[in-house]
C-alpha cells in the first residue's frame, strides 16, 4: 500500500513569490494535516483538512492556506513568500471519521522550500 | 496549552546497549501518544502509538509506555543498532472542543549509536 505522498521534493523561491506544495494521502484516509518544521522551531501544526473542510488552524497568518479535494488530496499555498516561510513542509494523513481522534498520523517524506 | 519536552536533546551510547528515551507533557487531557523517528532532512516514520487508557506498546526492540497521571512516557530501545541513529520525536494529541485536532510535538532527542 502507498505511503503519503508528497511533491515537490524541493522548491526553491524568492521573496514575494507564491508556493504551492503538493499531499496526496494514503487510500481510504480522509484526514490531511499540514506541519511546519522550521530550523530551530521544531514541528509547528499548521492546518487540518477533514471530508473537504478545514478543520483547525494553526497560529499561522492568512497567507498560509490551503484546501482538500474530492479524492482527499490537499494542497497548501503560500503566498508572499518571506524567507522565515523556508522549511520543511510536512503533511500527514490518517483515517478520519468519528474515530479520528484515536488514529495514527503517517507522514510524507516532506517538501523542502527554500525561500531565497 | 500543551508542551511536550523531551530530555535530553542529544545521546550517544556504544551499540549493543539498551536506553530510555523521555518525553514529558504538561496537560493530561490527551487522546494518545506518538512515537516517531526522523532521520535527517526526511520525514517521519511513525514507531508506535499509545492510547490514553493504554500504559504501553511494543514493536520489536521498542517498548513505549504511558503515565498519563504524571504526563509521562518512555521509549525503551532495546540491544541498539547503528541503524537505530536518528531523532526520535514524542507528540501527543489533546483532548478538547471536537476540531481541536492536532498532534503537539517534542523538540526531539538526536540520538547516536556508536558502532
Amino acid at each position: 500500500e502507498a505511503g503519503v505522498t508528497q511533491s515537490p521534493t524541493h522548491l526553491i523561491k524568492t521573496r514575494g513569490q507564491q508556493a504551492t506544495l503538493r499531499c496526496s494521502p494514503i487510500s481510504g484516509h480522509t484526514s490531511v494535516y499540514w506541519y511546519q518544521q522550521a530550523l530551530g522551531l521544531g514541528l509547528q501544526f499548521l492546518l487540518w483538512y477533514d471530508e473537504g473542510e478545514e478543520r483547525n488552524r494553526g497560529n499561522f497568518p492568512p497567507r498560509f492556506s490551503g484546501r482538500q479535494f474530492p479524492n482527499y488530496s490537499s494542497e497548501l499555498n503560500v503566498n508572499a513568500l518571506e524567507l522565515e516561510d523556508s522549511a520543511l513542509y510536512l503533511c500527514a494523513s490518517s483515517p478520519g471519521g468519528w474515530t479520528g481522534a484515536y488514529n495514527e498520523q503517517f507522514f510524507g517524506p516532506g517538501t523542502r522550500l527554500t525561500v531565497l | 496549552k500543551q508542551e511536550v519536552t523531551q530530555i535530553p536533546a542529544a545521546l550517544s551510547v556504544p551499540e549493543g546497549e539498551n536506553l530510555v528515551l523521555n518525553c514529558s507533557f504538561t496537560d493530561s487531557a490527551i487522546y494518545n501518544l506518538q512515537w516517531f523517528r526522523q532521520d535527517p532532512g526526511k520525514g517521519l516514520t511513525s514507531l508506535l502509538l499509545i492510547q490514553s487508557s493504554q500504559r504501553e506498546q511494543t514493536s520489536g526492540r521498542l517498548n513505549a509506555s504511558l503515565d498519563k497521571s504524571s504526563g509521562r512516557s518512555t521509549l525503551y530501545i532495546a540491544a541498539s543498532q547503528p541503524g537505530d541513529s536518528a531523532t526520535y520525536l514524542c507528540a501527543v494529541k489533546i483532548l478538547s472542543n471536537f476540531g481541536n485536532e492536532k498532534l503537539t510535538f517534542g523538540t526531539g532527542t538526536r540520538l547516536t549509536i556508536i558502532p
